[in-house]
């Protein structure tokens, strides 16, 4: 099993930008989560779902969509790239109260 | 609201020190889990440990021993004869039953520098 693989690894935007930062898992979990972690500081909830076709807002939602159209995949879409978004991202699946986290993604706007 | 934190911001220890790593936490939850994570400096998130709010043993797993203590509402952990290794950011975090798809609350972490 690969776990919870994420794409890419690093990335630099420029103000305005579009990116979608994407997250795979290959374990069947139902959940899965993006977390945001800012230097620093722990991570925060983004948004989650509970299954395909089922998502909910997290705590820092403003900026960022997602959709779940497969289990396997959780998308997650910066429309118009600002500087406070310039962070480490990270994906995770769980299952049993248990997550599983991604390598992460290493964001940077300018 | 669910609450976590880790007081401790930076510690730093020499080799074979022993040291502990603080956590307390706020739920109303009577059903919560809690979990500690290490992310050494490659960046990734290595899970340690998940309690639940009904074991309050506590735990050793080689050099490692979690404190679980509800009456204090907090979940400590101990490092024995710490090693360069150890060095990383530790994060205690927080899932309530409630929350209904186990979402994770992270305490701001703690910087463990093991010094040779």
């Amino acid at each position: 099993n690969a776990g919870v693989t994420q794409t890419p690894k690093f990335r630099i935007l420029k103000i305005g930008q579009s990116m979608t930062l994407q997250c795979a898992q290959d374990m069947n979990h139902n959940y899965m989560y993006w977390y945001r972690q800012d230097p620093g500081m722990g991570l925060k909830l983004i948004y989650y779902s509970v299954g395909a076709g089922i998502t909910d807002k997290g705590e820092v939602p403003n900026g960022y969509n997602v959709s779940r159209s497969t289990t396997e995949d959780f998308p997650l879409r910066l429309e118009l790239a600002a500087p406070s978004q310039t962070s480490v991202y990270f994906c995770a699946s769980s299952i049993a109260h248990e997550q599983y986290f991604g390598p992460g993604t290493r964001l940077t706007v300018t | 609201a669910q609450k976590v934190t880790q007081a401790q911001t930076e510690i730093s220890v020499v080799e074979k020190e022993d040291v502990t790593l603080d956590c307390v936490y706020e739920t109303r939850d009577t059903t919560y889990y809690l979990f500690w994570y290490k992310q050494p400096p490659s960046g990734e998130l290595v899970f340690l440990i998940r309690r639940n709010s009904f074991d309050e043993q506590n735990e050793i797993s080689g050099r490692y021993s979690w404190n679980f203590q509800k009456s204090t509402s907090s979940f400590n952990f101990t490092i024995t004869a710490s090693q360069v290794v150890d060095s990383a950011v530790y994060f205690c975090a927080l899932s309530e039953a409630s929350a209904g798809a186990n979402n994770l609350f992270f305490g701001t972490g703690t910087r463990l520098t093991v010094i040779p």
